[in-house]
């Protein structure tokens, strides 16, 4: 089945700062990619996803990039704030499946 | 729509004794999913109802977990007897179809079992 590998599982930055987290994944038919972002005590909610027609997907400061080839993808979050403050899940989901299958998640926060 | 709706939200127990968590999927939602999260293991997947059809059940734990889909708008997962180690909070989520991508979830239930 699918094995999708998530790093770091924590990242410290400064407000104003950009940050970086990456997903490996290992089924070469996984076609769709989601984030989800889990804030203290809330549910995890989707902030992008992309698909693997798609090299590179925007939303204001987020930003997420998939390497089919290399099979990772990554969520780039530029100019951080406090509110970005959260546990960042990355998942992968081959055609066809109704099941994503998620990374450990990575705990991201923001020093003001 | 009110979204995914979970209950209890918070649920405190003692060992052996029967829990049972309830989901509302959102209408029309054709799919639904139980997740259990903990630190050391993440989310992980507990079984899957499609069309009310439980399709995967492998990630329940073992016997004591045990879940039902009665009709499309109700869902619930049951443990019978709890241990300590069950402590953790249960999402329930809901997709609307296997073209569609976004997983909603509910706000969950966090289980602590004494």
């Amino acid at each position: 089945g699918e094995n999708v590998e998530q790093h770091p599982s924590t990242l410290s930055v400064q407000e104003g700062d950009s940050a970086v987290i990456k997903c490996t994944y290992s089924d070469s038919a996984s076609n769709y990619f989601p984030w989800y972002k889990q804030e203290l005590g809330k549910r995890p909610q989707l902030i992008i996803d992309i698909r693997s027609n798609v090299g590179e997907k925007k939303d204001q400061r987020i930003a997420v990039t998939l390497n089919k080839t290399a099979k990772h993808f990554s969520l780039h979050i530029t100019e951080t704030q406090p509110e970005d403050s959260a546990v960042y899940f990355c998942a992968a989901r081959r055609g066809g499946s109704y099941i994503p299958t998620f990374g450990r998640g990575t705990s991201l926060i923001v020093h003001p | 729509d009110a979204g995914v709706i979970q209950s209890p939200r918070h649920e405190v127990t003692e060992m052996g004794q029967e829990v049972t968590l309830r989901c509302k999927p959102i209408s029309g939602h054709n799919s639904l999913f139980w997740y259990r999260q903990t630190m050391m293991r993440g989310l992980e997947l507990l079984i899957y109802f499609n069309n009310n059809v439980p399709i995967d059940d492998s990630g329940m734990p073992e016997d004591r977990f045990s879940a039902k889909m009665p009709n499309a708008s109700f869902s619930t997962l049951k443990i019978q007897p709890s241990e300590p180690r069950d402590s953790a909070v249960y999402f329930c989520a809901t997709l609307a179809g296997v073209n569609t991508g976004e997983l909603f979830f509910g706000e969950g239930s966090r289980l602590t079992v004494l």
